[in-house]
């Protein structure tokens, strides 16, 4: 399977734990993006990566909430000190470096994070 | 700021055709379709570039009418297949990279 890959799937958590989602995205694709999205919303972004560097991080991404690419291929979200709002379906998107063009992106099945 | 899709929820009967329309207040590059079954990732269908263009991808095709900013994505001679959400997602660039801001999504129930 070549298409974009997330871990866990689904994640249980108390509130006040952390928990940690990884994304690996298609191979040689240098952009991956991070989305979040609540039950009849459509995706909403969080944070984006060129390569290793983060390079945009949305108001909506708390100083409780962390994300790294480290060597630019597989990427991780953190959450720190979960709440009952951070319940929401994670997705990871990556698309390959294309220039000016825009470039399509490609979604992950997503991590399902309930905090109880 | 988020584009608007309308209308929020379509039920059809298997060979029906709709119409979904995307709308901005804001200039628009771009416009990507996306559909999501229902606990699966959105899937991509389409993007559009510039005014005036359309794309067909079977029976789904959609126009980009720049001026109005505005997208609609018509679905003709619906399947079963075809039911989910639809989003539309405008751009935002940032860096070089392209954000997509999506619509809240319009849901569409084929039935038998």
């Amino acid at each position: 399977d070549t298409g974009v890959s997330q871990d866990p799937r689904h994640k249980i958590t108390k509130r006040g734990q952390n928990v940690t989602f990884r994304c690996d995205p298609i191979s040689e694709h240098n952009r991956l993006y991070w989305y979040r999205q609540t039950l009849g919303q459509g995706p909403e972004f969080l944070t984006y990566f060129q390569n290793e560097a983060q390079l945009e991080k949305s108001r909506l991404l708390s100083d409780r909430f962390s994300a790294e690419r480290p060597k630019g291929s597989f990427s991780t979200l953190e959450i720190q000190r979960t709440e009952q709002g951070d319940s929401a379906m994670y997705l990871c998107a990556s698309s390959p470096l294309a220039g000016l063009s825009t470039d399509t992106q490609y979604f992950g099945p997503g991590t399902r994070l309930t905090v109880l | 700021q988020q584009p608007v899709q309308s209308p929020q929820a379509v039920i059809l009967r298997e060979g029906e055709d709709a119409v979904i329309n995307c709308s901005s207040s804001k200039a628009l590059y771009s416009v990507h379709w996306y559909r999501q079954k229902h606990g699966e990732a959105p899937v991509f269908l389409m993007i559009l570039l510039k005014g005036g263009e359309q794309k067909g991808h079977e029976k789904i095709s959609a126009s980009f009418n720049e001026k109005k900013q505005q997208s609609s994505l018509y679905l003709t001679a619906s399947q079963l297949s075809y039911s989910g959400t639809y989003f539309c997602g405008t751009e935002r660039t940032v860096q070089g990279a392209q954000k997509l801001v999506f619509g809240q999504g319009t849901r569409l129930t084929i039935n038998p």
